[in-house]
């Protein structure tokens, strides 16, 4: 199994819609993230969880709401997205969560498209 | 937050070249990370420095870890055409539990 791995790859959602993104990581790692990829745009760090605790949330509207039942799996849930939310979402992983020499290792990102 | 100024933001070169590309901070850094990303895909880790000084290679990638812990720079040697991508450094400071990331330096590879 690849490190990190996220589903779906591609997803379009309309305003209304609910989905859920999926990241899974097979590294043995402690804390996960969430980041937002926007063209031209640095990573916008949404979410941190350390050990299944949510450590940072920065600032994130609540129309995202990130799940975290066990150190290995993260969902971020969508509803009433706007179409400025259309983005790469990244999830990366790293093994203490924090630290300067805490390397932080990306999934291939789902690709966002809100209608 | 953190702003990291990255530079240039695109490339643009014939393959056998040398390229070089940098970072820099407004503050103090512990971290310096450099990543490479491919059309739809997530970045993956290149070189990671540690102490200020330090010079790390990675096959024809090195990076540097810049004297006054506000800059870092990474040279690819002998371009290839997959070296195409976006480049993207990412520090930690000395305050705070996160990682900032710079804007990317687009690399194209000219056969």
């Amino acid at each position: 199994e690849t490190g990190v791995t996220q589903t779906p790859r591609h997803l379009v959602m309309g305003m209304t819609n609910k989905k859920s993104l999926k990241c899974e990581q097979h590294l043995g790692h402690n804390a996960m993230y969430w980041y937002k990829q926007s063209a031209k745009k640095p990573l916008e760090l949404m979410f941190v969880y350390n050990f299944k605790e949510q450590t940072e949330n920065n600032s994130v509207p609540s129309r995202f709401s990130p799940e975290c039942p066990n150190s290995s799996h993260l969902f971020l849930h969508l509803h009433t997205l706007q179409p400025e939310d259309s983005a790469l979402y990244l999830c990366a992983s790293s093994q203490d969560g924090g630290a300067p020499t805490d390397t932080q290792y990306f999934g291939p990102g789902t690709r966002l498209t809100v209608l | 937050g953190q702003q990291l100024n990255q530079s240039p933001q695109s490339m643009f070169i014939q393959e056998g070249e040398d390229v070089s590309m940098n970072c820099t901070s407004s503050s103090i850094f512990n971290t310096w990370l450099w990543y490479k990303q491919d059309p739809g895909e997530g970045p993956v880790l290149l070189i990671a420095l540690y102490k200020a000084g330090e010079l790390t290679s990675n096959g024809r990638l090195t990076a540097q870890f810049g004297i006054t812990r506000k800059d870092s720079f990474l040279n690819i040697s002998a371009s290839i055409p997959s070296d195409v991508g976006i480049y993207f450094c990412a520090g930690h400071p000395n305050t705070g539990n996160q990682f900032y990331f710079g804007t990317g330096t687009s690399l194209t590879v000219i056969p």
